[in-house]
C-alpha cells in the first residue's frame, strides 16, 4: 500500500487561506468516506482536525475544513494565524482494511 | 480524561524484541478497536496495526511481515505490541492510539510515544 501524496511544504500569509491536497486511488480516498486529517506541532503527538472527510471534532477551529473529489481529498485552513504553523497529515482508510498515511505537508505562516 | 500512556520503548540491537504497553484510562476501552502509529526520526507518520474491540481481529501493515504481534487485555486496559525481528529502519517512535470509527484513521487521542531505537 503506498503512502498518500501530499506535497511536501505549503506556505502562506498570516490572514490568508491555503489548501493542502491528499491524493490516492479508488482503493482509498476515492473509495470511502474515511478520510482525516492531523496536525502535529515539533516534539508533540498528533492532533485529530478533521474526520470522515469533513467532520471536525468538538474544539477544533472552523477555521479548517475538509473536502473531497474524487480520489484526492483536501485540507482548508482559512484566516491563517501564527500557531496554523505545523506538519499536517491525512490518512484514509483502504480496501485491505488498513490505514494508510500521506506523507506529510509542512506549513509555513509567512 | 482520556488518557494513553505508552511504555517497554528502548535501545535493542537487530534482530532483538521489544514489547511495547499502552496502559488507557478515562474512557470505556473495550468500546475502541486501538491502533498503533511510528514516526522515524525526521519522517511522516505510518500506521502499524490495529485490533478489534475484542481482540479477534487483527491487522497489520505490509512492512510488519509477520515480525510484529499486536494483542489487549480489556481487563487491564493494556494494548500490546510485540516487536520481533526488529531492524534499523524500525527506529521510531511509537504512539498507541484509539480510532472513532472502528478500522478508520480517525484518531482523536494519542499517547505521548515511546521511543524504539535499532542499532548495533
Amino acid at each position: 500500500q503506498s503512502a498518500l501524496t501530499q506535497p511536501a511544504s505549503v506556505s502562506g500569509s498570516l490572514g490568508q487561506s491555503i489548501t493542502i491536497s491528499c491524493t490516492g486511488s479508488s482503493n482509498d480516498v476515492g473509495g470511502y468516506n474515511y478520510v482525516s486529517w492531523h496536525q502535529q506541532h515539533p516534539g508533540k503527538a498528533p492532533k485529530l482536525i478533521i474526520s470522515g472527510v469533513s467532520n471536525r471534532p468538538s474544539g477544533v477551529s472552523n477555521r479548517f475544513s475538509g473536502s473531497k473529489s474524487g480520489n484526492t481529498a483536501s485540507l482548508t485552513i482559512s484566516g491563517l494565524q501564527a500557531e496554523d504553523e505545523a506538519d499536517y497529515y491525512c490518512n484514509s482508510f483502504t480496501s485491505s482494511h488498513k490505514v494508510v498515511f500521506g506523507g506529510g505537508t509542512k506549513l509555513t505562516v509567512l | 480524561e482520556v488518557q494513553l500512556v505508552e511504555s517497554g520503548g528502548g535501545s535493542v540491537q537487530p534482530g532483538g524484541s521489544l514489547r511495547l504497553s499502552c496502559a488507557a484510562s478515562g474512557f470505556s476501552f473495550s468500546d475502541h478497536w486501538m491502533h498503533w502509529v511510528r514516526q522515524g526520526p525526521g519522517e511522516g507518520l505510518v500506521w502499524v496495526s490495529r485490533i478489534t474491540t475484542e481482540g479477534n481481529g487483527k491487522d497489520y501493515a505490509e512492512f510488519v511481515k509477520g515480525r510484529f504481534t499486536m494483542s489487549r487485555d480489556n481487563a487491564k486496559n493494556i494494548v500490546y505490541l510485540q516487536l520481533n525481528g526488529l531492524r534499523v529502519d524500525d527506529t521510531a517512535v511509537y504512539y498507541c492510539t484509539r480510532s472513532i470509527t472502528y478500522g478508520s484513521g480517525d484518531f482523536d487521542y494519542w499517547g505521548q510515544g515511546t521511543l524504539v531505537t535499532v542499532s548495533s
